[in-house]
């Protein structure tokens, strides 16, 4: 079985400041890993993701995530928050042993960039 | 490019009511999704179709059916609508391999 989590429903930042949105997962194998962002009254849009390589994932609007396989955490990182990155994020997994189809998604975390 | 459309983006129905979701892609993908969103609940799938002509039950089919038309269309029919349908639904697809996915913009759905 497959699951993540993110144990903050909240995170509150300055602008300007770095930011980090957790995320905790468990595969029996080696997972996939994706970060997606949801603007207001929007769908998902993808941002990153892990599936082999180098452990640190560059993706889009200047956020980058790291995979810690010892600690099974895909972290959401940005070195300097703006206030249009306030958003939900939502971290997802997937084990891709017996072809299976189907990521699971953590419950998002609300990011708010205070000005 | 349009990615994934879905119609409607609103709707209000009263208990009892039928309705489809309508979902397209136009990028070729194998795979399409449909999940809802509920506040505190993040997305629970309720169906998904890994190929054309395959579908198959996710989280929380109860209540729902689905048709996989083609490669590009995948609806959603709830037969008889219940106020704990009150949800955001979304459609998603993904190319084959290690791919993420695109999903559409959402459809807001009401029951009274």
């Amino acid at each position: 079985a497959q699951s993540v989590a993110q144990p903050e429903d909240q995170v509150n930042v300055a602008e300007g400041n770095p930011l980090t949105v957790k995320c905790t997962y468990s595969v029996s194998g080696n997972p996939y890993l994706f970060w997606y962002v949801q603007y207001p009254n929007r769908g998902l849009q993808f941002l990153l993701k892990y599936i082999t390589g180098d452990n640190l994932v560059k993706g889009s609007y200047g956020f980058e995530a790291e995979f810690n396989k010892s600690q099974t955490s895909f972290h959401l990182k940005k070195p300097s928050a703006l206030v249009s990155d306030s958003a939900l994020y939502f971290c997802a997994v997937r084990d891709p042993r017996g072809g299976s189809y189907i990521p699971t998604f953590g419950r998002g975390t609300s990011l708010i960039v205070h000005p | 490019n349009a990615g994934v459309t879905q119609t409607p983006k609103f709707q209000v129905l009263k208990t009892g009511q039928s309705m489809t979701l309508q979902c397209a892609q136009d990028m070729n993908h194998n795979s399409m999704y449909w999940y809802r969103q509920d506040p505190g609940m993040g997305l629970r799938l309720i169906y998904y179709s890994a190929s054309e002509g395959t579908t198959d039950k996710g989280e929380v089919p109860n209540g729902y059916n689905v048709s996989r038309l083609n490669k590009r269309e995948f609806s959603l029919r709830l037969e008889s609508a219940a106020p704990s349908q009150t949800s955001v639904y979304f459609c998603a697809s993904r190319e084959q391999g290690a791919g993420e996915l695109f999903f559409g913009e959402g459809s807001r759905l009401t029951v009274l």
